[in-house]
């Protein structure tokens, strides 16, 4: 399957700063989606990134606190815009190309963001 | 410090027991289903999967069960050992669009 490198692996950040975070998978995939993990949580689901067009972002998470960016089929960028205290979490992205595939889901290490 | 699980419902079992673990899911047009394993500080580990056509999959010490009927998923560990501790997450893929929707997760404790 699919090896995702995500950077930076960890961060603290001052409140009113914004954070890139990046994902580069090995191999071209169809859909690459990211995540937030809130601290002792499950993963929720912040957005679809899309290859050359506009994100689709989930209920709750809107474009311009999470700017997503996807170039070509291997690359994604998140950024955390404006950040608050309760933007510390765990921020993951995921690859797929398609469930048909040998390849299935995988995910990137995660990101654990502290926002002082 | 582990941040993952800690506020997670918990199973304990002895080295060596099978373990079960449960899953609700919420949409009964999800047609494909994954359980994952997550450990401190990384990323979610693919385990098994079972889509919507099938009751049973089996795999390396691991068995996952499907019931359409009241749509409930269960992970099964053989044998389980220490490093099997981790936090377990089932996951849903509610329409075409290939995206995956995570249950609420299962912190599984393996004693010596």
């Amino acid at each position: 399957s699919a090896v995702i490198s995500q950077k930076p692996s960890r961060d603290i950040c001052q409140r009113g700063t914004s954070l890139t975070i990046q994902c580069q998978v090995d191999s071209q995939v169809t859909m690459m989606f990211w995540y937030r993990q809130q601290p002792g949580q499950s993963l929720t689901l912040i957005a679809t990134a899309n290859q050359g067009s506009e994100a689709t972002y989930e209920s709750g998470f809107v474009i311009d606190k999470f700017p997503i960016s996807r170039p070509n089929l291997t690359f994604s960028t998140l950024t955390v815009s404006n950040m608050s205290p309760e933007d510390s979490s765990i921020y993951l992205c995921s690859s797929t190309a398609g469930w048909d595939s040998n390849y299935g889901y995988t995910f990137g290490s995660g990101t654990r963001l502290t926002v002082v | 410090g582990e941040s993952v699980g800690l506020h997670l419902p918990t199973l304990s079992v002895q080295e060596g027991d099978n373990s079960i673990i449960n899953c609700a899911y919420s949409n009964s047009a999800s047609d494909y289903f994954i359980w994952y394993k997550q450990e401190s500080g990384k990323g979610p580990q693919f385990i098994i999967d079972i889509r919507s056509n099938m009751d049973k999959r089996q795999g390396q010490r691991v068995t996952v069960l499907l019931n359409k009927t009241v749509k409930h998923l269960s992970l099964q560990i053989a044998a389980t050992q220490p490093g099997d501790s981790a936090v377990y997450f089932c996951a849903e893929n509610k329409d075409s669009s290939y995206k995956l929707i995570f249950g609420s997760g299962t912190r599984l404790l393996v004693r010596p």
